[in-house]
């Protein structure tokens, strides 16, 4: 199985800060990378597919890049709703694997 | 826009079959270019891909469950369903159903979730 591994695993920061979050393959996966954002309670939310392609009604303040093994996904001007945790995962192969999660608190 | 809405038990004995029902509106299983998901999480954990299934009825497993795990499609309802044989106190989760779209290479990312639906396992 290919491994995610996404750093940090929790991360402060402030209302209108930019956050970068960083995700890392155990092997190429071209650019078959998804990000979601999931909050307590909540289903996952789709963000961003193949690595850097905002999925429709997703603001443009998320944005994705990377290819191969390393992947990050980052937030520009954070509100209060971004406030949550952050999974990627893999679909380059089976099993698809998700990373362990970032948690984003203020 | 397409809806998911989980079903079934939310407590079930172990040793026994956990059954769960996937329920889409506002779109067509029939209509293909989507794959039909299972994905679960452990209470304060992780996701965990379980298996999806095409209209057709081509299914694909995460090998970690696929000796207990049975996937299945009624178009004619438009749902689809998840069988687990044998559970344990480990398949204790929030199950989710998902559709997987075509990323248009070819590739499908779960572009849409459902709510989900917490099974518990205890006797």
């Amino acid at each position: 199985d290919i491994q995610m591994t996404q750093s940090p695993s929790s991360l402060s920061a402030s209302v209108g800060d930019r956050v970068t979050i960083t995700c890392r393959a155990s092997q190429g996966i071209n650019n078959y990378l998804a990000w979601f954002q999931q909050k307590p309670g909540k289903a996952p939310k789709s963000l961003i597919y193949a690595a850097s392609s905002l999925q429709s009604g997703v603001p443009s303040k998320f944005s994705g890049s990377g290819s191969g093994t390393d992947f990050t996904l980052t937030i520009s001007s954070l509100q209060p709703e971004d406030f949550a945790t952050y999974y990627c995962q893999q679909y380059n192969s089976f099993p698809y694997t998700f990373g362990q999660g970032t948690k984003l608190e203020i | 826009q397409v809806q998911l809405q989980e079903s079934g038990p939310g407590l079930v004995k172990p040793s026994q079959t956990l059954s769960l029902t996937c329920t889409v509106s506002r779109a067509s299983i029939s209509s293909g270019n989507y794959y039909w998901s299972w994905i679960r999480q452990h209470p304060g954990k992780g996701l965990e891909w379980i298996g999806y299934i095409y209209y057709s009825g081509s299914t694909y497993y995460n090998p970690s469950l696929k000796s207990r795990v049975l996937i299945s499609v009624d178009t004619s309802k438009n749902q689809f369903s998840l069988k687990m044989i044998s559970v344990t106190a480990a398949d204790t989760a929030v199950y989710y159903c998902a559709r997987a779209d075509d990323d248009t290479s070819g590739s499908f990312y779960f572009a849409s979730w459902g709510q989900g639906t917490l099974v518990t396992v205890s006797s």
